[in-house]
């Protein structure tokens, strides 16, 4: 089946505490996306990678940081997490058709 | 710079009346052109797309979507709402050229009634 997995699903953590979500996809596509969802702001492009080793800021990138060194994996880096980085984050992917398929989501609080 | 913009926070209509979820946008060059939906507990999907050719543009669940490039607008349509459909909508841009970022709008909620 199809699909891009993130984890964890659900995370609270402390300011500061350096935390990574794992995004992984299984389509072999190479464009690979993270947002973040807050109310009445829609969804907000963190970074974007066009393939491995290439990886560029979306809107929104202060504060994350990501890697591409494999095709099927694009982890999200927060290394000094703040309140204001709460947030409903979502990892997608993109076909040549220029459809996104996103990942169930991750629920990060930072206290 | 790209922007989108959804106007209505909220859509109503009644089940099986006609709705539209509005949506302009501003990007350099030509855009492509995008909807998804947000249905509670089941992630974002796909819609439709406007890349290229006909303006007029038709997509999953018996949504379209008209392009119009001299008022920038890319709204989404349906001619019978389920109310099923009632969900988060969203609009997104990209810029053909020079870049490969995605703006999303800020969504819009839509209440189909029975």
């Amino acid at each position: 089946e199809a699909q891009v997995t993130q984890n964890p699903r659900y995370l609270i953590t402390v300011t500061g505490k350096k935390l990574t979500v794992t995004c992984s996809q299984n389509m072999n596509h190479e464009y690979m996306s993270w947002y973040r969802q807050d109310p009445g702001l829609g969804l907000r492009q963190i970074y974007y990678s066009m393939n491995v080793e290439v990886t560029d800021k979306g809107d929104v990138p202060e504060g994350y940081k990501v890697s591409r060194k494999e095709k099927r994996n694009f982890p999200l880096i927060l290394e000094s997490p703040s309140p204001n980085q709460t947030s409903l984050y979502f990892c997608a992917t993109e076909d040549r058709a220029y459809e996104q398929f996103f990942g169930p989501g991750t629920r990060l609080t930072v206290l | 710079a790209q922007s989108v913009a959804q106007p209505e926070d909220q859509v109503n209509v009644a089940e099986g009346n006609p709705l539209t979820v509005k949506c302009t946008y501003s990007v350099s060059g030509n855009p492509y052109l995008f909807w998804y939906v947000q249905y509670p507990n089941r992630g974002l999907q796909f819609l439709l797309k406007y890349i290229t050719g006909d303006n007029l543009v038709k997509g999953s669940y018996g949504f379209e979507a008209e392009f119009n490039k001299s008022q920038t607008s890319f709204h989404l349509k349906k001619p019978s709402a389920l109310v099923s459909d009632s969900a988060l909508y969203f609009c997104a841009v990209r810029q053909n050229t020079g870049g490969f970022k995605t703006i999303f709008g800020a969504g819009t909620r839509l209440f189909v009634k029975a």
